[in-house]
């Protein structure tokens, strides 16, 4: 079955500093997805990747995916307080199976 | 304009208590499922409906159903919980295998502990 693994676990940045989390994945992406949760809440749609070498932002947030090396980075530039939070990549398996998730990186912004 | 609701947000139990969890929908989605979330660990899926099709994962323990009674509304009922179900249970829906894509929306999760 298919793993992700995201690292780092946790980060902890100042405030206006610039942050990269990875998502690697033990198998082909066939789509990554970013979420993100806030503490006790459920997971709010970031962004969809899904073809190699794609590229999209939100705001501060920018995410690609390298498809040869089966992983995604989330970007954010100047970080706010407001991007505090658990950030979590998903992924399709192949034959259209329901979203596998990694354990999340726990991002703190402190001022 | 919440989307997918869940209720109750916080549930307790007794061990060996059956509970139930809700999740419905304004979306009109295909597809409904269930995760189970511990602390610091990925969303594990449970079971998802497609329609009225169920999936269950291999390794979803008996003690977890689910019920769909129509489109709108999906039930993860816990027979007889233990406490090693305590967790943040989510519900999530999505339009259904349409060429992959498989964006899911995500309702706010119940947060079940069991004492």
């Amino acid at each position: 079955s298919q793993e992700l693994e995201q690292s780092p676990q946790s980060l902890i940045v100042q405030e206006g500093k610039n942050l990269t989390i990875n998502c690697t994945s033990s198998k082909t992406l066939y789509g990554l997805y970013w979420y993100k949760q806030k503490y006790g809440e459920g997971l709010i749609f970031l962004m969809m990747l899904q073809k190699g070498g794609e590229e999209k932002s939100h705001e501060k947030i920018t995410a690609k995916l390298d498809e040869k090396k089966q992983q995604s980075s989330l970007h954010i530039t100047a970080s706010q307080p407001s991007h505090a939070g658990i950030y979590l990549c998903g992924a399709e398996g192949s034959g259209n199976t329901p979203l596998v998730f990694g354990k999340g990186t726990r991002l703190s912004v402190i001022a | 304009d919440a989307m997918v609701i869940q209720n109750p947000r916080y549930q307790v139990t007794q061990f060996g208590k059956p509970v139930t969890l809700s999740c419905s929908q304004t979306l009109n989605h295909n597809v409904m499922y269930w995760y189970q979330q511990k602390s610091s660990q990925a969303p594990k899926l449970l079971f998802h409906y497609y329609d009225k099709d169920f999936n269950n994962e291999a390794d979803t323990p008996d003690n977890f159903q689910s019920r769909r009674p129509n489109t709108s509304f999906c039930f993860l009922d816990i027979r007889s919980p233990g406490l090693g179900d305590a967790a943040m249970y989510l519900c999530a829906t999505s339009r259904g295998y349409e060429g992959g894509n498989e964006k899911l929306f995500f309702g706010s999760g119940t947060q079940l502990s069991v004492l």
